[in-house]
């Protein structure tokens, strides 16, 4: 089945800077690649996706880049604010079977 | 636009108990999802329903866990008897049939003594 990988575990940065987060995934058919931010308390809440025909993506401060080859994506983060600071996980999933498989997660931290 | 909801919100439970969780999704989503969410950890399928019919419960421990939506909308899951190792956070999911975005519900922590 699928495995999807996620580094770093945490980061730390400081308000204004950049944050990039990146994930692995195993199954080469994987085709839909969500974000999620957790916060404490609370269900994951969709941040941004990408699809499998589409290398980037952009919503304001938020991007995901998508490597089909080398089978990763990226989270880029930019211009950080303290309300940022929250649990990212990445996720896949395939045609075949919609249900995603998670990485482990980020835990994100911005300093005022 | 409502939500995914779920209660309770919180359940405190001794090992061997039983316990359900009742989660009620977006409405028009025929896909629903239960994921088991361990602390520090991300979250994993439990099962996957489209309308009232089950189609992926493989990593559903059948011998405890159990999981049912009546009538294509509401669904419940079910501990019986529950372990140490079932406290966790119960989250429930919803998409629409014809797209991948699922949605959250905010979760049921589950802590089991």
């Amino acid at each position: 089945g699928e495995n999807v990988e996620q580094h770093p575990s945490t980061l730390s940065v400081q308000e204004g800077d950049s944050a990039v987060i990146k994930c692995t995934y195993s199954d080469s058919a994987s085709n839909y690649f969500p974000w999620y931010k957790q916060e404490l308390g609370k269900g994951p809440q969709l941040i941004i996706d990408i699809r499998s025909n589409v290398g980037e993506k952009k919503d304001q401060r938020i991007a995901v880049t998508l490597n089909k080859t080398a089978k990763h994506f990226s989270l880029h983060i930019t211009e950080t604010q303290p309300e940022d600071s929250a649990v990212y996980f990445c996720a896949a999933s395939s045609p075949g079977r919609r249900a995603l498989t998670f990485g482990s997660g980020t835990r994100l931290q911005v300093q005022p | 636009e409502a939500g995914v909801a779920q209660s309770p919100r919180y359940k405190i439970i001794e090992k061997r108990q039983s316990v359900a969780f009742w989660c009620n999704p977006i409405s028009g989503h025929a896909t629903l999802y239960w994921y088991q969410q361990i602390l520090g950890q991300g979250p994993k399928l439990l099962i996957q329903f489209q309308n009232n019919g089950v189609v992926d419960d493989s990593q559903l421990p059948k011998d405890r866990f159990s999981a049912e939506r009546l009538k294509g909308v509401d669904s419940t899951l079910k501990i019986q008897p529950a372990k140490l190792e079932d406290s966790a956070v119960y989250l429930c999911a919803s998409s629409l049939d014809t797209t991948d975005t699922q949605y959250f519900g905010p979760g049921t922590r589950l802590t089991v003594l």
